[in-house]
């Protein structure tokens, strides 16, 4: 079955950016989003089809999709954006989560 | 606006069944998917299936095939999904989300999400 992977942790400091990644063999044959969770909440698209922000979403929020790597990058990062994000991708009708990176802005 | 409203917070005993409602609100029922996630404490969104309203439709995570049921009610816009034989590892709090989906796209390659997310409702299975 597919599968997709992202690190565990990643720390970056208030007015950098982050960057976090989601790995899948041919990953960027598919479509890739992203889902941020704070704690005791329920998860919130973020980026949608590799690239898309919803409405509502800052603009410090960007996605990308190439190759085995689809990547979260979170233009000067504000303490608010301290949370679980997850990838997800579709395969043979199924839903595939990425085991979650915690963001850590110190 | 588009909700969907969980039921309340379960307790279950070992090898009971449990069945949580997931009220859709704010667009229409029938035209989207829903999916069930759940969540362990301290771990990852771990997605169980999903269910189409209109057609009835369902797929499933294979780790939970034969043991989970989803069902809907469509005049009552609610769907609902149904564990049985439930062990204490099946604490958790369980999401319903409306499935997103784009079958027309630049990669020709059909894209899914879950663009709506439940409260959550927390199910304890223990003796």
């Amino acid at each position: 079955s597919y599968e997709v992977t992202q690190p565990p942790s990643v720390s970056v400091s208030p007015g950098q950016t982050a960057s976090i990644t989601c790995s899948g063999d041919k990953l960027g044959d598919k479509y890739a989003c992203w889902y941020q969770q704070k704690p005791g909440q329920s998860p919130v698209l973020v980026i949608y089809q590799d690239n898309k922000r919803p409405s509502g979403i800052p603009e410090r929020f960007s996605g990308s999709n190439s190759g085995n790597t689809a990547t979260l990058t979170i233009s000067g990062t504000q303490a608010m954006d301290e949370a679980d994000y997850y990838c997800q991708a579709w395969d043979s009708s199924t839903v595939i989560f990425g085991g979650g990176t915690k963001l850590t802005v110190l | 606006q588009v909700q969907l409203v969980q039921s309340g917070a379960e307790v279950k005993n070992p090898g009971a069944s449990v069945k949580v409602s997931c009220k859709a609100s704010g667009y229409t029922f029938s035209s989207y998917d829903v999916n069930w996630v759940r969540q362990a404490t301290g771990q990852g969104l771990e997605w169980m299936g999903w269910m189409n309203p209109n057609s009835g439709n369902m797929g499933f995570a294979q780790k939970f095939q034969g043991r989970v049921n989803m069902i809907r009610d469509t005049p009552t816009s609610t769907a609902y999904m149904e564990l049985s034989s439930l062990r204490p590892e099946d604490t958790a709090v369980y999401y319903c989300a409306r499935g997103r989906a784009i079958t027309v796209t630049p990669k020709q390659y059909y894209y899914y999400d879950l663009d709506v997310w439940g409260q959550g409702t927390t199910v304890t299975v223990s003796s």
